[in-house]
């Protein structure tokens, strides 16, 4: 019940597209949901956050859909860049507690 | 813009031996975090710190692994007698208040 979700596996879109990752939930008592980019060798950087009282959040080129009913959410990338290749995380947690993590996707912005 | 350092970035060394990694967290945060990635796999959660205390550990946190704030700014993770399945990227966070968290580049540990 612990477990986050995350699809697809890996992604890869031209530069000005719209990459879209999902994730999904089961455990009902999280109540923050942020996502995270990693680069090679590096340590996740915090993207973007939402929280279940709002269904979408958007900073600049990026936006969280969020559907508490069906416990899931998404991350849209508008006019995506080669500098976005990176790996995204997807990422929940319970008043602030432990981040339990998606398993990853490595997104690749081709030129 | 504040930032979460770790040192070393990268420590080798041998089965049993004990290591110390060292993460300075953002100055005014009061919550702490180690959590490790396993090479091309997700970030698990460790263990997190809070008033000097340990709030929270998962079952990867056995008695091989211990924390320490021995100061006012570093954060540290102890393992006792490594094991080749510790080799992984160990990174640090912190946070101001239960929120957001902020990610240390990490320490690449290998145990040979």
């Amino acid at each position: 019940q612990q477990q986050v979700k995350q699809s697809p596996q890996s992604l890869i879109v031209q530069k000005g597209g719209i990459p879209i990752i999902n994730c999904a939930y089961e455990n009902t008592a999280f109540d923050y949901f942020p996502w995270y980019q990693q680069f090679p060798g590096k340590g996740p950087a915090l993207l973007i956050a939402i929280r279940p009282d709002v269904s979408e959040k958007k900073e600049g080129r990026f936006t969280i859909s969020f559907n508490k009913s069906a416990k899931q959410f998404s991350l849209h990338i508008m006019d995506s860049q080669p500098g976005d290749s990176a790996t995204y995380f997807c990422a929940a947690s319970h008043s602030g507690s432990r981040l339990t993590f998606g398993e990853g996707t490595q997104l690749t912005v081709n030129p | 813009e504040p930032e979460v350092t770790q040192t070393p970035s990268h420590q080798v060394t041998q089965m049993g031996q004990e290591v110390i990694l060292r993460c300075v967290p953002i100055s005014n945060h009061l919550y702490f975090y180690w959590y490790r990635q396993i090479l091309g796999q997700k970030v698990e959660f460790l263990v997190s710190f809070y008033n000097n205390e340990i709030s929270e550990k998962s079952e990867i946190f056995d008695d091989q692994f211990s924390v320490e704030r021995p100061d006012g700014s570093n954060f540290t993770l102890k393992i006792r007698s490594t094991k080749l399945e510790d080799s992984a990227m160990y990174f640090c966070a912190s946070s101001e208040d239960r929120g957001e968290q902020y990610f240390g580049p990490g320490t690449r540990l290998t145990v040979t």
